[in-house]
């Protein structure tokens, strides 16, 4: 069965110092995979998807994650962390179940960025 | 329409009373998601709809849920005799693709409170 671990529930950084936020996944086949941000009091934004195309995916605000398949592992990382990069991420991966899709969610990582 | 829409945006009730949710996807997506998410926690799936059709509502937490949708717009969550436990954040989706790996596009949630 597909599940999605975020490893930190908790993650803080000071302004431009690099963020990591780590997501382990478990599948039998390579999945699409995606990266979430909900901003405090916002609607959930799609930062990122893998789909197999490029195992280095770039998406906005400067994120990028990077499918390591040995691994399997999908971690999302910035070079340099904003203030507005406060927020929580939630790591995402499809599933399909009794002819239903899911998209299974992590249960986040929040990140505190400090002045 | 531009974006996903959910009403009401929040819902203060009480316990025993029924309670219904709606949300318009954008307009000529085909399949539409619910989720819960608690206070602090992730998100929690619910239901997917293809169309007008829910091939599995195995993520419903009780037969007090419910979910509708007509042909390929609105839907609405119906729970009846609501519980404290129900108190939550409703979130819906909605995406172009029938299968995975579409990006999904939520709306800013139906806040539930009940007391």
């Amino acid at each position: 069965a597909q599940s999605v671990t975020q490893l930190d529930s908790h993650v803080s950084v000071s302004e431009g110092t690099p963020v990591l936020l780590r997501c382990n996944y478990s599948s039998s086949y390579s999945p699409s995979l995606f990266w979430y941000v909900q901003h405090p009091n916002k609607g959930l934004q799609l930062l990122l998807k893998y789909t197999s195309a490029a195992t280095l995916v770039k998406g906005i605000n400067g994120f990028e994650a990077e499918f390591k398949k040995s691994e399997t592992s999908f971690h999302l990382t910035k070079p340099s962390a904003h203030m507005s990069d406060a927020a929580e991420y939630f790591c995402v991966a499809p599933l399909l179940s009794s002819g239903t899709y899911k998209y299974i969610f992590g249960t986040g990582t929040r990140l505190k960025v400090l002045a | 329409g531009a974006g996903v829409s959910q009403s009401p945006s929040n819902k203060v009730t009480e316990k025993g009373k029924d309670v219904e949710l709606r949300c318009d996807p954008i307009s000529g997506h085909t399949a539409l998601y619910w989720y819960r998410q608690r206070l602090g926690q992730g998100l929690e799936f619910l239901i997917y709809f293809q169309g007008n059709s829910a091939p599995d509502k195995s993520g419903l937490p009780s037969d007090r849920f419910s979910a509708e949708r007509t042909g390929e717009s609105v839907s609405t969550l119906t729970i009846q005799r609501t519980q404290q436990e129900d108190s939550a954040v409703y979130l819906c989706a909605s995406s172009s693709r029938r299968g995975l790996g579409g990006e999904l596009f939520f709306g800013e949630g139906s806040r539930l409170t009940v007391l």
